[in-house]
């Protein structure tokens, strides 16, 4: 069974950084892209990132560009993204999902919350 | 702003049937695939539809999609009461390298 499971999530003041993670199980990870994926309170769905199965080739969305960074380790089957100088309007569930071949999510975590607030 | 646009919101009666449009763009809908996510109040998001009118495993027959040039639609036949949810459409752009998804349409079958 695909289980990706999100960590890390929490109240961090504005300008903080804050460190999260995904564990995927029941699929060969370093096979498959994996991507964020946010959502704001009471909100639509907001992609902010991607990672090839490699590593090799990443996006951002531009409003995190610059400030956040898309990491994964095929050893550890983990995908993680680093955000740093945090915004009120990053305030968000941040989902970890699986890509498909042509451009679909087929698996989603749980999702984590952040909150940033002072 | 989303770079896609849903309406808001649609309703029906249930046993009815209900579609939900997506407009995009050539440089989205126009020259990609489209998906369909169902998020249920409190869930994460359900892949509905991918590859514009394809079915995941589990996925009754009852949801359908389509695409024709920049719009893409989801239909749902035999609306039933767990039908009520959220529903977003995305697909890539490649003039922002990057996802997009629509603002998300809520269902209510009355």
């Amino acid at each position: 069974e695909v289980q990706l499971l999100e960590s890390g999530g929490g109240l961090v003041q504005p300008g903080g950084s804050l460190r999260l993670s995904c564990v995927a199980s029941g699929f060969t990870f370093s096979s498959f892209e994996v991507n964020w994926v946010r959502q704001a309170p009471g909100k639509g769905l907001e992609w902010v990132s991607s990672i090839s199965n490699s590593g090799s080739t990443i996006y951002y969305a531009d409003s995190v560009k610059g400030r956040f960074t898309i990491s994964r380790d095929n050893v550890k089957n983990s995908l993680y993204l680093q955000m740093n100088s945090l915004r009120a309007e990053d305030t968000a569930v941040y989902y970890c999902a699986r890509r498909g071949s042509w451009y679909y999510f087929d698996f989603w975590g749980q999702g984590t919350l952040v909150t940033v607030s002072s | 702003q989303s770079v896609l646009t849903q309406p808001p919101s649609v309703s029906a009666a249930p046993g009815q049937k209900v579609t939900i449009s997506c407009s995009g763009s050539g440089s989205n809908i126009g020259n990609n695939y489209v998906s369909w996510y169902q998020q249920l109040p409190g869930t994460a998001p359900k892949l509905l539809i991918y590859e514009n009118n394809k079915r995941p495993s589990g996925i009754p027959d009852r949801f359908s999609g389509s695409k024709s040039g920049t719009s893409a639609t989801l239909g749902i036949t035999g609306l039933q009461t767990g039908d009520e949810a959220d529903y977003y459409c995305g697909t890539w752009d490649n003039s922002l390298s990057g996802g997009v998804f629509g603002g998300g349409t809520k269902l209510t079958v009355l």
